[in-house]
């Protein structure tokens, strides 16, 4: 089965860059989403398909899909973007939805 | 604005029987594909079962194959599912979700989720 490798933590002060990975074999031949959970909170889609996003979703969360690595990407950090990221793809071969373990953002 | 809202998760038994409901609105509900995920406290999301907008076809993850069986009521805009045979492993947050109708399977909208505690 397909595994989304994420890594459990990412910590990073106010106004700098958050980057956020999602890895498995050449990961670049699907299309990659990343949701946003805040505690308590339902998931929302902030990109889809690597780097579309939503309406309503600022500018400053984007996505990108190279070799074997997805990475959502935060420019200026606020302290509302503290959350649980968890990115997702449908895996063809096995026609199954696959969703990463997440990554807990904190910001400092 | 898209609303979901589930209800009918509680304490249950191994081996017992829940029937989870999820009340859609603000969108023509008999016109989208429909999913439940769920999440066990702690861990990453697990899709669990689709249907399609008429209710013709149905999908489960092999982890509930055989226990679970989704439905819909498009007269009253409801998803439903049946968790029958419950584990302990069963035990999780089940969110109602909404397919964005991309051939690339993504979720864009959640609802807030109903826990369900399987424990002896």
């Amino acid at each position: 089965s397909y595994v989304l490798s994420q890594p459990p933590s990412l910590s990073v002060a106010p106004g700098q860059t958050a980057r956020i990975t999602c890895g498995a074999d050449n990961i670049e031949n699907k299309r990659v989403h990343w949701y946003q959970q805040k505690p308590g909170q339902a998931p929302v889609l902030v990109v889809h398909e690597d780097s579309d996003r939503p309406s309503g979703i600022p500018e400053r969360f984007s996505g990108s899909n190279v070799g074997n690595t997805a990475t959502l990407t935060i420019s200026g950090v606020e302290a509302g973007d503290e959350a649980d990221y968890f990115c997702q793809l449908w895996a063809s071969n096995t026609d199954r939805v696959v969703f990463g373990g997440g990554t807990k953002l904190t910001v400092l | 604005e898209v609303q979901l809202v589930e209800s009918g998760g509680g304490p249950v038994q191994p081996g017992g029987s829940l029937r989870l409901s999820c009340a859609a609105s603000g969108f023509t509900f008999s016109t989208y594909w429909m999913h439940w995920v769920r999440q066990a406290p702690g861990k990453g999301p697990e899709w669990v079962s689709l249907i399609d907008s008429d209710g013709s076809k149905t999908d489960y993850a092999d982890s509930v194959k055989g226990r679970f069986t989704i439905s819909r009521d498009n007269a009253k805009n409801t998803l439903y599912l049946q968790l029958n045979s419950l584990r302990l492993e069963d035990t999780a947050m089940y969110h109602c979700v909404r397919d964005s109708r991309s051939s690339w399977y993504y979720f864009d909208f959640w609802g807030q989720g109903t826990l369900v505690t399987v424990s002896s």
